[in-house]
């Protein structure tokens, strides 16, 4: 059974710090592993989607890094501003066959304080 | 391109009332799914739609609940004789039927169900 884990549950750091999420997967065989950023009581929004195939993705401030075979991923941020405080939750599509279900960590609460 | 949209965004409910939520996906995404989460957590899986077809269902989509999806457009989940523990976020998504390992999923803004 696929397990995903974040580390750490909540993180507070100065504005302008930069600074690296961490997701961590028992199960190496993935078509791929996505970020996602939650504001409270909102749905989800995709940051970052790497491929299995691939190993890492960037989007402006964001990269994120996929090593498949030892079933871990970063979410880098850099220069962080307030805006980005958020809770950020990392998933993988499992690859067992027919399996379209994304799994989730429990999620990264991130603060950044002016 | 509206997004996947859920109703209501909120429901207050009282023990053992059944209670329905609706989904309506990006227009012509095949692919629908549904999941739970509870505060704290990440969500978890409940069961996905590939047009009218309900193909997966997770162990946590109790026979208390069921899920539909006529027509393949948009979806109802109806939970019956509710329970407090079935106070939670209930997130919809949407995706195109693509190569796999391509398509990303597009979530709703959630319904959250308080059960008293």
């Amino acid at each position: 059974k696929q397990e995903v884990t974040q580390i750490p549950a909540a993180l507070s750091v100065p504005e302008g710090e930069n600074l690296v999420l961490n997701c961590s997967f028992t199960d190496s065989a993935i078509y791929n592993l996505q970020w996602f950023r939650q504001d409270p009581g909102k749905g989800l929004t995709s940051l970052l989607l790497i491929q299995s195939s691939q190993r890492e993705q960037t989007s402006g401030r964001l990269n994120a890094s996929l090593d498949k075979s030892s079933g871990r991923s970063t979410l880098y941020i850099a220069a962080s501003q307030p805006g980005d405080s958020a809770t950020y939750l990392c998933a993988v599509r499992p690859q067992a066959q027919g399996a379209q279900k994304l799994v989730f960590g429990q999620g990264t609460r991130l603060t950044i304080n002016p | 391109d509206t997004g996947v949209s859920q109703d209501p965004r909120h429901k207050i409910t009282k023990r053992g009332q059944n209670v329905t939520f609706r989904c309506d996906p990006i227009s012509e995404h095949n692919r629908l799914y549904w999941y739970r989460q509870t505060l704290g957590q990440g969500p978890e899986f409940l069961t996905y739609f590939q047009n009218e077809a309900q193909l997966e269902k997770s162990r946590l989509l109790s026979d208390r609940f069921s899920a539909e999806r006529p027509k393949g457009s948009f979806s109802t989940l109806e939970i019956q004789r509710t329970e407090q523990g079935d106070s939670a976020m209930y997130l919809c998504a949407s995706s195109p039927l693509g190569a796999s390992g391509r398509e990303t999923q597009y979530f709703g803004p959630g319904t959250r169900l308080l059960v008293l």
